[in-house]
């Protein structure tokens, strides 16, 4: 158990519709990943907060968009859904975005992903 | 922003036999990870080398890296059956003192017959 937690953990909706995706990191952590893991993409990197603020985006679509709430939790929304969307969604969370040490190791920990399918 | 590939795809070995797998990026980079993933679960770190070693163990495990050829090694020796999985490797670009998100490679699949 990485202590990162996903839900839900599958999601069928139809091509149209918005989703939201909701990732709490591991107890300690301020930075979250999204992820974006399919067949033909492969792990495709999406989007980093840290500490409640964006820190960097990647290949993220502009139908997308994400935010991490004072708690920490974070939500990934998918909206004007596609069949191409249809994918495995990873959030990930480490301790921060400072130089390794002691007290961050710099590996990320992933929940076990939500799997959305788009008809 | 530059990703690691992995070589090869997919490898199939008996259990006892050690598996090789290799990645290759383009950029400099602070560190590199290799990442373990059971099928349709999530990833989990397997180790981490920093940009100024050479190599590393842990457990079965042994990573090189060679920065000049960018590129780097997983090593699983005396392979068992519930190694299969699909490996990562990952990198991070980090600039200065920070630390960035890892970009992964599509991954190996490795089967271990029992």
């Amino acid at each position: 158990d990485s202590g990162v937690t996903q839900t839900p953990k599958h999601l069928i909706t139809a091509t149209g519709q918005r989703v939201t995706l909701r990732c709490s990191p591991r107890s300690g952590d301020l930075s979250v990943y999204w992820y974006q893991q399919s067949l033909d993409q492969g792990l495709q990197f999406l989007i980093q907060y840290y500490n409640g603020e964006e820190r960097a985006k990647g290949n993220i679509l502009e139908r997308f968009s994400a935010q991490q709430f004072p708690d920490l939790h974070s939500e990934l929304n998918l909206s004007s859904l596609e069949l191409g969307d249809s994918a495995l969604y990873f959030c990930a969370s480490s301790r921060g975005i400072l130089a390794l040490s002691s007290s961050n190791t710099g590996e990320l920990f992933f929940g076990e992903g939500s799997r959305l399918t788009v008809l | 922003s530059q990703q690691g590939e992995e070589d090869p795809q997919a490898l199939s070995i008996q259990e006892g036999e050690n598996a090789t797998m290799n990645c290759s990026y383009k950029t400099s980079i602070n560190n590199l990870q290799w990442y373990r993933q059971n099928s349709g679960r999530g990833l989990v770190h397997l180790i981490l080398i920093r940009s100024n070693e050479r190599e590393k163990h842990s457990g079965r495990l042994r990573v090189t890296l060679d920065t000049s050829k960018k590129s780097s090694s997983l090593l699983i020796t005396a392979s068992r059956a519930a190694d299969t999985a699909s490996y990562f490797c990952a990198t991070d670009e980090g600039r200065g003192s920070t630390l960035g998100r890892l970009y992964f490679g599509r991954g190996t699949q490795l089967t271990v017959w029992p």
